[in-house]
């Protein structure tokens, strides 16, 4: 069984410092999603990696793929309230051709101004 | 271009009654997926649909749930009997094809109480 821990679970930040969430497996991921929700919501999609190493900029958003294709980190430079709510990670695989994603519980961001 | 869409977005039931939830994909996409999220916890995969096929039900409970993906018309996800243990947040996703980046982009939900 493929499993996602997300750390950590709950985040408090003040508005302006930078913060870094993390997701680990023991299992290799063909890709790896992350999506943010908001209460009451469903999962919206942020970026996709797929290449080991491989690092997205996304505004203030960065997120980098392990060299293994295991983990993932997102990045948040000077955070805004805006950036409050639930992050997840997803993974699929392995084998390019898998569509079951596994979810990670996520990471709960309060950004206070 | 229109999202997924799910209706409805909240459903009361009562235990041993049946639960119908229905599921628009992204225009165009052709794969269907149903999550399930229980409180507290991750969500976590139930069934893939293609058009008339149901390709993976592996995360679906064997009893009482039932998925289809209609040529025409939405995705429908059926709990018959109803019991408390299924109160929770159903998410459909679509997405163009499988393989590469297996991007889904998720509905709103629909909540799922059983009283």
């Amino acid at each position: 069984t493929q499993l996602l821990e997300q750390s950590p679970q709950f985040l408090s930040i003040q508005e302006g410092e930078n913060l870094t969430v993390y997701c680990n497996s023991s299992s290799v991921f063909s890709s790896l999603q992350w999506y943010r929700q908001e209460p009451g919501e469903g999962p919206v999609l942020l970026v996709t990696v797929v290449t080991g190493g491989e690092v997205k900029k996304l505004k203030r958003l960065t997120f980098q793929f392990g060299d293994a294709r295991k983990d993932s980190s997102l990045h948040i430079t000077a955070a805004q309230t805006g950036d409050t709510g639930l992050y997840l990670c997803a993974g699929a695989g392995p084998g390019a051709g898998s569509y079951q994603l596994t979810f990670g519980k996520g990471t709960k961001l309060s950004v206070i101004p | 271009n229109a999202g997924v869409m799910q209706n409805p977005r909240h459903l009361v039931r009562r235990r041993g009654q049946e639960a119908r939830l229905r599921c628009s994909p992204v225009k165009g996409h052709s794969h269907v997926y149903w999550y399930r999220q229980l409180p507290e916890e991750g969500l976590k995969f139930m069934v893939y649909l293609q058009k008339e096929n149901i390709i993976d039900e592996s995360g679906m409970p064997k009893e009482r749930f039932s998925a289809e993906f209609p040529k025409e018309g939405p995705s429908i996800l059926r709990i018959q009997q109803v019991v408390r243990g299924d109160s929770a947040a159903y998410f459909c996703a679509s997405s163009p094809q499988t393989g590469g980046r297996n991007e889904q982009f998720f509905g709103p939900g629909t909540r799922l109480t059983v009283l």
